[in-house]
């Protein structure tokens, strides 16, 4: 597609259930990038694809959080068994390059979690 | 963790002034990029400048970066209305492949 589409814009969940938050990126882009943005602060990495490969899950905080990316386009961020601190806005990101950061991120308009 | 801390946290100016605001990082970098995030809006990416090189232009946009303090500048010249926006930081480390942003400067443009 023409941007980065996520979906949905706006979860509200109750505690303890799971959500999957999911991302198309750019057509054609190899890089795949998830972030959790908390009020007031700036993005923080959470993982990381190339193609189909997850590179790097080391800023994922626990357990509890997954991602795939089963056929190198769209992907899927989920939470299992939901806390209140994992009320966020949760950003997707791709660019065309082999993760080497000579690109600037495409960002999607991310999708808004409330656990309550 | 974050890489990044920009300085001010938040800046309030004139339309028509000039606004700068400063990065920090700390450790080598490859990169150093700026993103815009309007009120609601996605994080938009404005331009990115190499190690190796020391300033960049893009329209209204003077980005300076000072890798002997681990430092840049971003600078928006006659700024409008609709440069009010949080402005981010984002370093690319040496040897890595994903962007540490920033917490991000608040800058509001008066009319």
């Amino acid at each position: 597609g023409a941007g980065v589409s996520q979906s949905p814009r706006y979860k509200v969940t109750k505690r303890g259930q799971d959500v999957a938050l999911r991302c198309d990126p750019i057509s054609g882009h190899v890089s795949l990038y998830w972030y959790r943005q908390a009020l007031g602060q700036g993005p923080e990495f959470l993982t990381y694809f190339n193609y189909e490969a997850q590179q790097d899950k080391s800023g994922l905080p626990n357990d509890r959080f997954s991602a795939e990316r089963p056929e190198g386009s769209i992907s899927t961020l989920t939470i299992q068994r939901t806390e209140q601190r994992d009320s966020a806005m949760y950003r997707c990101a791709s660019s065309p390059g082999y993760g080497k950061g000579d690109y600037g991120y495409t960002f999607g308009s991310g999708t808004r979690l409330t656990v309550v | 963790s974050q890489q990044g801390e920009e300085d001010p946290q938040a800046l309030s100016i004139q339309e028509g002034e000039n606004a700068t605001m400063n990065c920090s990082y700390k450790t080598s970098i490859n990169n150093l990029q700026w993103y815009r995030q309007n009120s609601g809006r996605g994080l938009v990416h404005l331009i990115l400048i190499r190690s190796n090189e020391r300033e960049k232009h893009s329209g209204r946009l003077r980005v300076t970066l000072d890798t002997s303090k681990k430092s840049s500048s971003l600078l928006i010249t006659a700024s409008r209305a609709a440069d009010t926006a949080s402005y981010f930081c984002a370093s690319l480390r040496s040897n890595d492949y994903k962007l540490s942003f920033g917490a991000g400067t608040t800058v509001t443009v008066r009319a």
